[in-house]
């Protein structure tokens, strides 16, 4: 069983453009992180949120989860080509289990 | 910035053979993990380790494999006999607090032939 789905599976857009990943659960999550995995490399944390509704941002990045602790959506605003990666939510359920999305791949075009 | 070493970078062996792949965490983190990403797939989480004993794992962490911290710096994961469908790539990964962030090593790529 799947526990996180993120949508899209893959994205491919322009330089500049703005774009929201998804993250999906039908679990409660009491934390949920989001990294970034380059061809080859480990995944990279880019943030934690651990309250319903918490909102943080990096820079161009803005990271949200829902209020419920069910999902999470993470938007780039103009994103340029070093943002182009695998992109992974992973979150730790109530029963302290740690669990990764199915990711989304994108690609960011010059 | 404190960084998880894992040793080798590429490792190819035979079927049948066992490895150990190996891992420093960072020094003042007290948990530890394995995961697997087979090419092309999904991040799998193996097992967790917190107080020299394991605390979880996933039904892909058989009797085949096992972990150890034999020192107060090392993490390994051995695979007594490896199969043609261990060919993954195998991430360390540490946490200060379990659930809150996880720094991940570069990863093991090991293949089996």
């Amino acid at each position: 069983t799947q526990l996180l789905e993120q949508s899209p599976q893959f994205l491919s857009i322009q330089e500049g453009e703005n774009l929201t990943v998804y993250c999906n659960s039908s679990s409660v999550f009491s934390s949920l992180q989001w990294y970034r995995q380059e061809p080859g490399e480990g995944p990279v944390l880019l943030v934690t949120v651990v309250t319903g509704g918490e909102v943080k941002k990096l820079k161009r990045l803005t990271f949200q989860f829902g209020d419920a602790r069910k999902d999470s959506s993470l938007h780039i605003t103009a994103a340029q080509p070093g943002d182009t990666g695998l992109y992974l939510c992973a979150g730790v359920n109530t029963g302290n289990q740690f669990y990764f999305g199915t990711g989304t791949s994108l690609t960011v075009i010059p | 910035e404190p960084e998880v070493t894992q040793t080798p970078s590429h490792q190819v062996t035979q079927m049948g053979q066992e490895v150990i792949l190996r891992c420093v965490p960072i020094s003042n983190h007290l948990y530890f993990y394995w995961y697997r990403q087979i090419l092309g797939q999904k991040v799998e989480f193996l097992v967790s380790f917190y107080n020299n004993e394991i605390s979880e794992k996933s039904e892909i962490f058989d009797d085949q494999f096992s972990v150890e911290r034999p020192d107060g710096s090392n993490f390994t994961l051995k695979i007594r006999s490896t199969k043609l469908e261990d060919s993954a790539m195998y991430f360390c990964a540490s946490s200060e607090k379990g659930g809150y962030g996880y720094t991940f090593g570069s990863g093991t790529r090991l293949t089996v032939v």
